[in-house]
Order: structure tokens, then sequence, then C-alpha cells
């Protein structure tokens, strides 16, 4: 069974604390590995993409990798501001897209 | 400006009705989805479409139906049969192999 599990659920971290979230997944192929960010009450925004083993992007704070079995988004230095939570999808080769249950992120000044 | 538009953005039910929630998008993206997400959690796919007149079941489709008729549209029917929908509801489109575009949700509740 296509499978998508993010941990922790919930992380807590002074201004400053950088950190690692981990997305892993068990998945008969995959086409894509996606990160957003969700605020209350709000649609997902679109974060990243990553296809293949090995790829990194990064943007500001945030930096993804991708392996065979899973994803890391590492934020370093993290702000007030990036508290929410964080989504990792995959999608499979009959354009399934699967969500993991998210890691609700909050930073303290 | 292109992007999905999801309506109404807050829905009361009354015990036993049928309600119909509305996703249009303007990206001219193929596949399209619903998601339910409770308080706290993630999301978890209901209903997704690859191509017009046809749609697949997600994970959590019971008491729930959709129809694909246009590329744009993709509505969802929250059933009778559905015993505890209260919940935030996603539509997502996407072209293939790339990111999911999200509308602003539709929170639905049982009164």
């Amino acid at each position: 069974e296509d499978q998508v599990t993010q941990s922790p659920e919930a992380l807590r971290l002074q201004e400053g604390e950088s950190s690692s979230l981990n997305c892993s997944y068990t998945v008969s192929g995959l086409r894509g590995l996606f990160w957003y960010r969700q605020d209350p009450g709000k649609g997902p925004e679109f974060l990243f993409t990553l296809y293949s083993a090995g790829e990194e992007k990064e943007k500001e704070r945030l930096k993804a990798t991708l392996t065979k079995k899973e994803s890391f988004l590492h934020i370093t230095a993290p702000k007030p501001e990036d508290s929410a939570t964080y989504l990792c999808a995959v999608q499979i080769n009959t354009d399934k897209l699967i969500f993991g249950t998210g890691t609700r992120l909050q930073v303290f000044p | 400006d292109g992007g999905i538009t999801q309506s109404p953005k807050y829905l009361f039910r009354k015990e036993g009705q049928n309600v119909t929630l509305s996703c249009e998008q303007n990206l001219n993206h193929d596949a399209m989805y619903w998601y339910r997400q409770d308080p706290g959690q993630g999301l978890r796919l209901i209903y997704y479409s690859q191509i017009v007149n046809d749609f697949q079941k997600g994970d959590i489709a019971e008491g729930y139906s959709v129809s694909r008729e246009k590329k744009e549209s993709f509505p969802l029917t929250v059933t009778s049969a559905q015993k505890n929908p209260t919940a935030f509801y996603l539509c997502a489109s996407t072209l293939m192999g790339g990111e999911a575009f999200f509308g602003q949700g539709t929170r639905l509740t049982v009164v």
C-alpha cells in the first residue's frame, strides 16, 4: 500500500535553532515529491518539487533533499514567521497525489 | 490571473441533506483532486480525476460523489451517507508531474 509518513508531528524551536523535518515514503512508481507550507484556515502553498534521489532545492531558510526512501526539509536559523504546518506529498505514476499528516512547526522569539 | 476557485467558503448542512462544493480552475490543468482535512490532521484523498469524464476513488470516497464533465470543473457532492462530514475541504489541480495548486478551501459544518 502506498504510504507517506511525516515526523515529528509537532516541533517547537527557538528562533535561530536549526532543525530538520522528515518525510518517508513507500510507494510504487514515484513521479515526484512535493513540500508545501500551510497556514491555519488556508490552502497549502507550494515550496519545492524533487524528482530523483540526490536532488536538492533551496529557498531562503529552507532546503529540501531526497533519497530513495525519504526526504528532509532542513530549516536553518528559523524565524517566527516560519511557523506553519509543513506537508509532504508524493505523486505516483497514476497521478494519484498522497499527502503525509504534516509537521506543525512553532518558532518562538 | 490563473488559479483555482472554491465556493462557498463556508457551508452548513442539515442532517440527511446532500450538498455540493464547487471547484473551478483556469490553469488548463488535466488532473484535479479533492481532499478532506480534519483539525490538526493532514490531507486525505477523496477522489481524483486525470481527464474529463473519468475519475478515481481515493482513500476515503465513501459518502462522496464527483463528476468531471468539463476540464475546468470538478464538483464534489457530500451525500447523506457521509456520517461525519464536518471538515475543511480542499480542491487542487496539477499538470502531469507538476506541483499541485490549491484553492482556499470550503469549511463544511453539520448543523
